[in-house]
This record gives C-alpha cells, sequence and structure tokens, in this order.
C-alpha cells in the first residue's frame, strides 16, 4: 500500500537529550514537510524539503533540524535547544506545487 | 505566516442534525483544502477545491471555494457519530509550498 508513515506513535525523552522522528513515504512524492500541533492551534510548518538534499525553514524552524538525503525519508530531529518540544508533530508530502498534503499518523513527542 | 480564520471552534450537535463551518483570510488562495482528523491521528483529507466558485461534494459533505478566494465552507448533512473529530481548512498559494491553516472546528455528535 502507498502512504505516508511515522514511527514510532509515542516517544518519551528527558530534557535535554536530542531526538529524531522518522517520516518514510513510498508515494514517490517529491515534496515533505514537518508540522507541529500544538492544542486548539493549526498546523505550523517547521521546515520543508521539495527535492533531495534540499530543504527549507519554515515558521518555527528554531531548535529543529532535518535531513532529505533520500527522496523517501525526511526525518526530524528535536534537539535540546527546542524550549517546548512537547507536541503532535505531523509529517506530510506532496507532488508538484499546486497539489494537496497527505499527511502521516504523526509522533506525540512528550518530554519529561 | 498568516493563519486562516476558522469558525466555530467547537460545535456540539445532536445525530441527525446538518453542520456549517468556514475559513476567511485577508489572502488570497489557489487552493482550499478541507481536512478531518479523528483523536490521536493525522489529517485526512475530504475535499480539495480548486477554482474561484467551485461547489464539490464527496457524500454528505459538501464544500464551496468562494467568488473571492478568501474563504470557504464545509457542510455536512445528516451528521452521525463517526463524524465526530477535528476539521481543518487549508489555503495554497499558487506555485509554492506555502499552506497556511486554520486552528480546527472541534465537531461533537450526540446519538
Amino acid at each position: 500500500d502507498g502512504g505516508i508513515t511515522q514511527s514510532p506513535k509515542y516517544l518519551f525523552r528527558k530534557e535535554g537529550q536530542n531526538v529524531t522522528l522518522s517520516c518514510e513515504q513510498n508515494l514517490n512524492h517529491d515534496a515533505m514537510y514537518w508540522y507541529r500541533q500544538d492544542p486548539g492551534q493549526g498546523l505550523r510548518l517547521i521546515y520543508y524539503s521539495q527535492i533531495v538534499n534540499d530543504f527549507q525553514k519554515g515558521d518555527i524552524a528554531e531548535g529543529y533540524s532535518v535531513s532529505r538525503e533520500k527522496k523517501e525519508s525526511f526525518p526530524l530531529t528535536v534537539t535540546s535547544a527546542q524550549k517546548n518540544p512537547t507536541a503532535f508533530y505531523l509529517c506530510a508530502s506532496q507532488q508538484g506545487l499546486n497539489n494537496e498534503q497527505f499527511f502521516g499518523p504523526g509522533t506525540r513527542l512528550t518530554v519529561l | 505566516g498568516q493563519q486562516l480564520n476558522q469558525s466555530p471552534q467547537s460545535m456540539f450537535i445532536q445525530e441527525g442534525e446538518d453542520v456549517s463551518m468556514n475559513c476567511t483570510s485577508s489572502s488570497i488562495f489557489n487552493t482550499w483544502l478541507w481536512y478531518k482528523q479523528d483523536p490521536g491521528g493525522g489529517p485526512v483529507l475530504l475535499i480539495a477545491l480548486y477554482k474561484a466558485g467551485e461547489l464539490t461534494s464527496n457524500g454528505r459533505l459538501t464544500a464551496q471555494f468562494g467568488i473571492t478566494r478568501k474563504d470557504s465552507f464545509l457542510n455536512i448533512s445528516a451528521s452521525i457519530p463517526s463524524d465526530v473529530g477535528i476539521y481543518f481548512c487549508a489555503g495554497l498559494y499558487y506555485n509554492n509550498n506555502d499552506m497556511r491553516f486554520g486552528a480546527g472546528t472541534r465537531l461533537t455528535v450526540k446519538p
């Protein structure tokens, strides 16, 4: 089946530790995105990548880093510099600039 | 970046009732999208609108792309318990990756 997968579904980390969230897609989409979702708010863009080996900062990139070494994969690292990392993180992919984005199931990160 | 103004924030309705929610923006979009998010999951695309004035249906769902290109609404007819969730609107600017989201409408359907 084609789709976007994120793992793990739930993640717990101690404050001060870096953590990497996985996002994989087999839709052959060029563009991939990372969003953060907090209660009662819309999705906020962290980073996006239009092609392999290229990525751009979104609205709230501070404290996060990404890589895009393969078309299928766009991992997000939440660093210790992110002041409020506990949130629900969503990955999405898109084929073409004018088309809709398709979302993964999300990873809920809790930093203790 | 600017987010969209989505209303209402939440709705509590009886099964069988119709539902209406909308999104507005001060900016023009080229594509309007409506997503539904179930608890603990990712948003799932319900309807995509590509032309001003376009009215599109998907089962009991109907959505319209406003003539001014600054607004869109979503109607759900004859609601059922599985309609429960958070509905998001999203606007896409032409030829770029800038997609903006509303804050969501949380729908509760009482049997």
